[in-house]
């Protein structure tokens, strides 16, 4: 079981929004920054967001993050078929001083 | 351009002993935190232990599920980043990445990631 929580799936039809929760606790989400990773089939995970909501270079404006209180969001605009993957939350637990990522939700472009 | 290539993965029998590699290029590696990251077949991610750079004195932190079994380290002359696995269980069978961690404590983020290397336990 994850520390952090994160729907398993979620679906939306091509150019439509999708968002992606990720709900913790105080001693992680609630005072540490988050992360978000995009898992395609077969390959290694890529970061997307850091610090809650900054896009690393590269990475298209139709993804966001953002945070409050103890759940974080990811949000992805008009979505593509090409956003079919696997995408993680993740960040520090200050309590059992170790990073912790959420189970994974798998998102389906329908 | 960031390459980081992970070796050692096998086939290895419960209660036997692996070491992974992870070979680093193009960044200054004594300088940044570096981490390991498990994934079980059909399984999510799994931060499994992360050592942080020169300026962080090289403090080493482990999940409670491989701590006392696992250790990392570097050797910043070599560039390269080690997990010596010891008393292997069938629970530790996964794809083992290899990233480069930012800013740790208060809310680690990895940027860059191996391809990964596959550990198998079994008999």
């Amino acid at each position: 079981q994850s520390v952090l929580t994160q729907p398993p799936s979620v679906s939306a039809a091509p150019g439509q929004k999708v968002t992606i929760s990720c709900s913790g606790s105080s001693s992680n989400i609630g005072n540490n920054y988050v992360s978000w990773y995009q898992q395609l089939p077969g390959t290694a995970p890529k970061l997307l967001i850091y610090d809650d909501n900054k896009r690393l270079s590269g990475i298209p404006d139709r993804f966001s993050g953002s945070k409050s209180g103890t759940s974080a969001t990811l949000a992805i605009t008009g979505l593509q078929t090409g956003d079919e993957a696997d995408y993680y939350c993740a960040t520090w637990d200050g309590s059992l001083s170790t990073g912790v990522f959420g189970g994974g939700t798998k998102l389906t472009v329908l | 351009e960031v390459q980081l290539l992970e070796s050692g993965g096998g086939l290895v029998q419960p209660g036997g002993s692996l070491r992974l590699s992870c070979a680093a290029s193009g960044f200054t590696f004594s300088s940044y935190a570096m981490s390991w990251v498990r994934q079980a077949p059909g399984k999510g991610l799994d931060w499994v232990s992360t050592i942080t750079g020169s300026v962080g004195g090289g403090s080493t932190y482990y999940a409670d599920s491989v701590k006392g079994r696992f250790t990392i380290s570097r050797d910043n002359s070599k560039n390269t980043l080690y997990l010596q696995m010891n008393s292997l269980r069938a629970e530790d069978t996964a794809v083992y990445y290899c990233a480069r961690a930012q800013r740790i404590t208060t809310g680690v983020w990895f940027d860059h990631w191996g391809q990964g290397t596959l550990v198998t336990v079994s008999s």
